[in-house]
This record gives structure tokens, C-alpha cells and sequence, in this order.
């Protein structure tokens, strides 16, 4: 059964840094991992998208990573900035067609 | 394309009622999924579909919800006589898959959820 895990569960940042945001998985059979953005109350916004065969993906100060032979993927984001806060999860595919997410990691950037 | 549609955002409800939550996916996506978040939570499936046919349903699904997406479009989720433990935000998101039960690599994109609230 595939689990999910994002450590830490909230980091606190000062504006400017880079950062990075992990997620590991215990299957590493899985089709694809998508990190989504979850502002308090709202839904989820896709961010990017990792198919299988690929390394890395890349979207504006956003880059994600995939290995999955350690069960790992982490989230890189370059100079923060207070708009950035917000909780992170990220979600793979399985074999079976089933999405499990992690419990999310809450950013807060500090102006 | 207006991206995934929920309706209504909040439902507060006293224990005992029945609430029905609707979802619009993206138009052309074929497969829809419902889940849900309770605090501090990641969303947990319960639900989808591929077209109008349901394909599988979690164990959190007791015999108290019921999904349908009748003509493989919009979708809805009805929670029969509600219980405290109901509360939670409901989630749905959609994909484009380009085969039945085939492997589904589409992007999956969420509404903003229905925030539910038994008293």
C-alpha cells in the first residue's frame, strides 16, 4: 500500500531564500507525482506535473524533482516571496490508478 | 474552460439531514474523483468515475453516500442523514484519460471544494 510522507509538516522562511519541500513514497511503481498548492479554505492548485520517465519539471520559480528509485521527490522554490505561504502537497499515481497524497507541508514566508 | 466547478462552497446542516454536494469537471475530461479533507489532512478518495460509469469506491464511502455522474458529466455526491463526523471539505477533480481503465498520466485538476458543516 502506497504511503505518502512530507517532512516537515511547517517551515517558516524569510522572504528572498530558496527553499526546498520534500516528499518521499514507499511504492515506487507509480505513473506520475503532482505537487499542489492549498491556500486556507480552498481547493487545490495543480503546480507540476512529474511523469514517471521524466527527472524534473520546471515552471517559473517552481522546480520539481522525481527519483524514483529512493521514493523521493522534493519541491525547489527560488526566492520567496510572502505570496508563496501556503500548504504544499504532493500526490502520486500508482499502477492501480490510485492517487495518494501526503499531509502537506505548511510554508509561511516571513516579509 | 472554466476549470472545475462545486456547488455550494459551504453547507452547514443539523445531524440527521441529507445534503447533496454537485460538481462540474473540465469539459472534455473523462474521469472525475471525489475526496475529501478534514484539517490538517491530505484529501482521502472516496470515489470515481470514468464517464458515466463508477469504477470503484473507497471504504470511507459508507452505504450513507452515494455518487452519480449520470450522463458522464457533471457529478453529485449526496450524504444521507449526516453525522458530526461528516464535516469536512469536499473535493472533486478531474482528468483526461485516453483509454478505459488504461494508465491515466493526465493532470489532475481540483474545484474549490465544498466545506461541510454538521451541528
Amino acid at each position: 500500500k502506497q504511503e505518502v510522507t512530507q517532512i516537515p509538516a511547517a517551515l517558516s522562511v524569510p522572504e528572498g531564500e530558496n527553499l526546498v519541500l520534500n516528499c518521499s513514497f514507499t511504492d515506487s511503481a507509480i505513473y506520475n507525482l503532482q505537487w499542489f498548492r492549498q491556500d486556507p479554505g480552498k481547493g487545490l492548485t495543480s503546480l507540476l506535473l512529474i511523469q514517471s520517465s521524466q527527472r524534473e519539471q520546471t515552471s517559473g520559480r517552481l522546480n520539481a524533482s522525481l527519483d524514483k528509485s529512493s521514493g523521493r521527490s522534493t519541491l525547489y522554490i527560488a526566492a520567496s516571496q510572502p505570496g508563496d505561504s501556503a500548504t504544499y502537497l504532493c500526490a502520486t499515481r500508482g499502477r492501480d490508478d490510485k492517487i495518494i497524497f501526503g499531509k502537506g507541508t505548511r510554508l509561511h514566508i516571513l516579509p | 474552460d472554466t476549470g472545475v466547478s462545486q456547488d455550494p462552497r459551504h453547507k452547514i446542516t443539523k445531524r440527521g439531514q441529507n445534503v447533496t454536494f454537485r460538481c462540474d469537471p473540465i469539459s472534455e475530461h473523462n474521469r472525475l474523483y471525489w475526496y475529501r479533507q478534514t484539517l490538517g489532512q491530505g484529501p482521502e478518495f472516496l470515489t470515481y468515475f470514468q464517464n458515466e460509469a463508477q469504477l470503484e469506491k473507497s471504504r470511507l464511502l459508507s452505504d450513507r453516500f452515494s455518487a452519480e455522474r449520470p450522463k458522464g458529466s457533471f457529478s453529485t455526491l449526496e450524504i444521507q442523514r449526516t453525522e458530526q463526523g461528516d464535516s469536512a471539505m469536499y473535493l472533486c477533480a478531474s482528468s483526461l484519460t485516453t483509454g478505459f481503465l488504461g494508465p491515466n498520466t493526465g493532470e489532475l485538476f481540483f474545484g474549490e471544494g465544498s466545506r461541510l458543516t454538521v451541528l
